[in-house]
């Protein structure tokens, strides 16, 4: 099952443009990550929040936790043609001595040149 | 490139035969994990494995099965394929004890399962 559910599925938007997309999920966690995904390929890690934070900045990318509301935001400034891709929102599982991610839809983010 | 392989990219079976997925993972990661993307969809986990042994299951029948080598390196085998088998099939690599800290895994770029 889906933990996260990310919003828009799509979004299209001009070069230099922001880029915003959120993530809704159901449980508790300990910390939300997002990942990228060009085209039917691997996906890239980008970000890591932990759950005592609120807001985070990687370069062109800024990401946004509020636990209360379990959602996040991922804002992407100065987008570029490069930067179309999917992006997917995950979850780890808390507890237990595996790790794995729980995936959302994703967004479909295409920037056009 | 995150260092993680997987073999084969692209392979086309027909329903009810077997397949086996490959993967290599990172240099000194002991930790391999398995999703599947259906297309449109985000990866769900197949199961994971730790030390050779299968260390967490996702919602997946026993038709999905796999090993892991000493050197780390895995496979994912599947039985009696069925056509909802079609899918990106991406293998990741962790640190076991790490990954929990850091949080990131490393996917390879996926074999893509197409089942007629």
């Amino acid at each position: 099952s889906q933990q996260g559910e990310e919003d828009p599925q799509a979004l299209s938007i001009q070069e230099g443009e922001n880029a915003t997309m959120n993530c809704s999920y159901k449980t508790s966690i300990n910390n939300l990550q997002w990942y990228r995904q060009n085209s039917g390929r691997g996906l890239v890690h980008l970000i890591l929040i932990r759950s005592n934070e609120r807001e985070k900045h990687s370069g062109r990318l800024r990401v946004t936790l509020d636990t209360s509301k379990k959602s996040s935001s991922l804002l992407i400034t100065a987008s570029r043609a490069a930067d179309t891709a999917s992006y997917f929102c995950a979850t780890p599982q808390i507890g237990g001595s595996n790790y794995k991610l729980t995936f959302g839809k994703g967004t479909l983010l295409t920037v056009n040149p | 490139e995150t260092g993680v392989t997987q073999s084969p990219t692209h392979l086309i079976k027909t329903r009810g035969q077997q397949v086996t997925l490959r993967c290599s993972s990172q240099s000194g990661h002991n930790t391999v994990s398995w999703y599947q993307q259906a297309l449109g969809q985000g990866p769900q986990f197949i199961f994971q494995y730790y030390r050779e042994e299968e260390n967490g299951r996702g919602n997946f029948p026993p038709r999905f099965s796999g090993l892991q080598f000493p050197n780390y390196s895995s496979e994912l085998n599947v039985n009696a394929l069925e056509l909802d088998d079609s899918a990106l099939y991406l293998c990741a690599s962790s640190l076991a004890g790490i990954a929990g800290v850091t949080g990131e895994l490393f996917f390879g770029e996926g074999s893509r399962l197409t089942v007629l």
